[in-house]
């Protein structure tokens, strides 16, 4: 069964504060691990895509790296403000074009 | 394009009634899914298609049939509906000549089985 875990489940912080989030996946299999940000009342829109170890992404104030051999990708937001809010899904690929989805990360941003 | 699209957008059922949902893409994709929202749950992958005529289970397929006659469509039928499918369904897609690309997902399909 391929597991993929977030923490933390939420998070609340301050409008202006800097703040990450982990993703955990399988290290077997692995083809590619996606982010995704998935705002109230609306699908969820691709964020990253990233494919090999070591990789860093970076889009605005949002940036996520990866690192395979361990199985954990990590996503940063500098300077949090409130339209950043959402939930950010991962989504883990496989070699054999499975794509299995996190929980989860629900950011609060507060004003 | 109208992207992947999803009908209905609201269903109530009642227990043991059967339905199909619908999604439809139109970019040429090859590859479609359907996974199931529930609170704290993410996304759970239902049924995916790699393409037209070629399916496979996903992590919580029971209950639910799927068919790929058409690159276009990829519907999900619930035969006998229980209240435990009460969920939030979307369908999503993607292209498959690059194998990193990201999906595109449809709006989703609320669905209540009292």
């Amino acid at each position: 069964i391929l597991n993929v875990e977030q923490s933390p489940q939420s998070l609340h912080v301050q409008e202006g504060d800097s703040t990450n989030f982990t993703c955990s996946f399988p290290s077997s299999n692995f083809y590619a691990l996606h982010w995704y940000r998935w705002e109230t009342a609306k699908s969820p829109e691709a964020l990253f895509v990233m494919t090999l170890n070591g990789d860093e992404k970076k889009k605005g104030r949002i940036s996520a790296t990866l690192n395979t051999k361990e199985g954990y990708s990590y996503l940063y937001i500098k300077g949090s403000q409130p339209e950043d809010s959402a939930t950010y899904l991962c989504a883990f690929k496989t070699s054999y074009d499975k794509v299995i989805f996190g929980p989860g990360t629900s950011l609060s941003v507060i004003p | 394009n109208a992207g992947v699209t999803q009908t209905p957008k609201f269903q109530v059922l009642k227990t043991g009634q059967s339905m199909t949902l619908q999604c439809a893409q139109d970019m040429n994709h090859e590859y479609m899914s359907w996974y199931r929202q529930d609170p704290g749950m993410g996304l759970r992958l239902i049924h995916y298609s790699v393409g037209a005529g070629i399916t496979d289970q996903g992590e919580v397929p029971n209950g639910y049939n799927v068919s790929r006659s058409t690159t276009e469509d990829f519907p999900l039928r619930l035969l006998s509906a229980a209240p435990s499918q009460t969920s939030v369904y979307f369908c999503a897609s993607k292209g498959r000549v690059r194998l990193w690309e990201t999906q595109y997902f449809g709006p989703g399909t609320r669905l209540l089985v009292l």
